[in-house]
């Protein structure tokens, strides 16, 4: 079973400054990375997938880069809304699994 | 426009049955898998299965398999998560979403989640 490491747990940061996150996976796990962030009391949204394709609608201060077992999400600018809880996650086509990150939680 | 609407809020007991669901509209249903995913109060995000409406192939999580049930009735577009007896550990947040469109290792669209609390 590939496990998924975010690091760190908490990231503080001030806006306008840039917020880099790491996702780290037990093995290789190709370019099948998504990236998602969570505000309190909402659903998780899409930012990332395939490790450096945004979603529709994502800005493009937000990237994703990386392969095989280590990614990177960043936020070249941060603005008050991106303050939030940013998962990543594998996807496995067999036996089929899609595994999270425990998320890295972005405060001020 | 993609939506998915899922169903309330529910108080259960331990030991009860609980069947909540998902309706998707503004796509093809049947042709999009549905995922359903469990975040227990102050955690982070399991994956526990998945389902494809057209003709209701279903995996599971090993952590969840046997412990819930998914299902799906493709002519009201709706997918189901199903429990047989609830255990206080139940108690969640779970939500449903959708394979991805442009790439099926990721999830596309989520809906707003249904809150299940299992207390005696």
């Amino acid at each position: 079973e590939i496990v998924m490491t975010q690091s760190p747990a908490t990231l503080s940061v001030s806006p306008g400054e840039r917020a880099t996150f790491s996702c780290r996976a037990s093995q290789s796990v190709s370019s099948n990375l998504a990236w998602y962030q969570q505000k309190p009391g909402q659903a998780p949204r899409l930012l990332i997938y395939g490790a450096s394709t945004r979603a529709t609608g994502v800005p493009a201060r937000f990237s994703g880069s990386g392969s095989g077992t280590e990614f990177t999400l960043t936020i070249s600018s941060l603005r008050s809304e991106d303050f939030a809880v940013y998962y990543c996650q594998h996807f496995n086509n067999w036996p089929l699994m899609y595994t999270f990150g425990q998320g890295t939680k972005l405060e001020i | 426009e993609v939506q998915l609407v899922q169903s309330g809020a529910e108080v259960k007991k331990p030991g009860e049955s609980l069947k909540i669901s998902c309706k998707g509209s503004g796509y093809s249903f049947r042709n999009y898998w549905i995922a359903w995913v469990r975040q227990m109060p102050g955690k982070g995000l399991e994956w526990m299965g998945i389902i494809y409406p057209g003709d209701s192939d279903t995996r599971y999580s090993p952590s969840f398999q046997g412990q819930v049930t998914i299902s799906a009735d493709q002519s009201i577009s709706t997918a189901y998560l199903q429990w047989t007896s609830l255990k206080a550990s139940d108690t969640a947040m779970y939500y449903c979403a959708r394979r991805g469109e442009h790439s099926s290792s990721c999830f596309d669209y989520w809906g707003q989640g249904s809150l299940v609390t299992v207390s005696s």
